[in-house]
């Protein structure tokens, strides 16, 4: 059974601050990673997709990497701003349409 | 393409009331399911499709029904609502078995008093 955790839980930084938010999954048979965010009491948006094929991919300020073979992925967030604040979530996507979530990483942003 | 539409947005129903959720995505998306997200728990399955005429329960199946008579449409019905129910619910769905790619909708946010 999949089991996908991120680390930490929590973060705050100081704007202007790299951060790395971490997510870890057991199987590694994925075909593919999602990073989303969520503002409080909103849907969640979609950031990036990583199919299993791939190593990492980029939007802006964000990159996001997989390492299948030591099931991590990580999300790379370049000059963070207060605006970045949310909770992240990791979800893998595996065979037979499931999809495993992570618990997500609150993060914020201070001015 | 509006992608995933979930309705309502915010309900507020009395213990024992009951209501359907609705969710549509115009995307000819083969898989479809629902989740309810509480605070501490994350996101956990309700129920799925995995096309029309298909369902089958996720992990918390309990006081929840669904159909799927159209590939487009995925209700979920709250037969006799229970202040266990009261959580934010995001339907999802993804384009077949081997895409996994999954859309979400904007969420409804219920609560039963």
């Amino acid at each position: 059974k999949q089991e996908v955790t991120q680390i930490p839980a929590a973060l705050s930084v100081p704007e202007g601050e790299n951060l790395v938010l971490n997510c870890s999954f057991t199987d590694s048979a994925i075909y593919n990673l999602q990073w989303f965010r969520q503002d409080p009491g909103k849907g969640l948006t979609s950031l990036l997709l990583i199919q299993s094929s791939q190593r990492e991919q980029t939007s802006g300020r964000l990159n996001a990497s997989l390492d299948k073979s030591s099931g991590r992925s990580t999300l790379y967030i370049a000059a963070s701003q207060p605006g970045d604040s949310a909770t992240y979530l990791c979800i893998s996507g595996g065979s037979n349409y499931k999809l495993t979530f992570g618990k997500g990483t609150l993060l914020t942003v201070n001015p | 393409n509006a992608g995933v539409t979930q309705t309502p947005k915010f309900q507020v129903l009395k213990t024992g009331q009951s209501m359907t959720l609705q969710c549509a995505q115009d995307m000819n998306h083969e898989y479809m399911s629902w989740y309810r997200q509480d605070p501490g728990m994350g996101l956990r399955l309700i129920h799925y499709s995995v096309g029309a005429g298909i369902t089958d329960q996720g992990e918390v199946p309990n006081g929840y029904n669904v159909s799927r008579s159209t590939t487009e449409d995925f209700p979920l019905r709250l037969l006799s609502a229970a202040p266990s129910q009261t959580s934010v619910y995001f339907c999802a769905s993804s384009i077949n078995r081997r895409n996994t790619e999954a859309f979400f909708g904007q969420g409804t946010r219920l609560t039963v008093v």
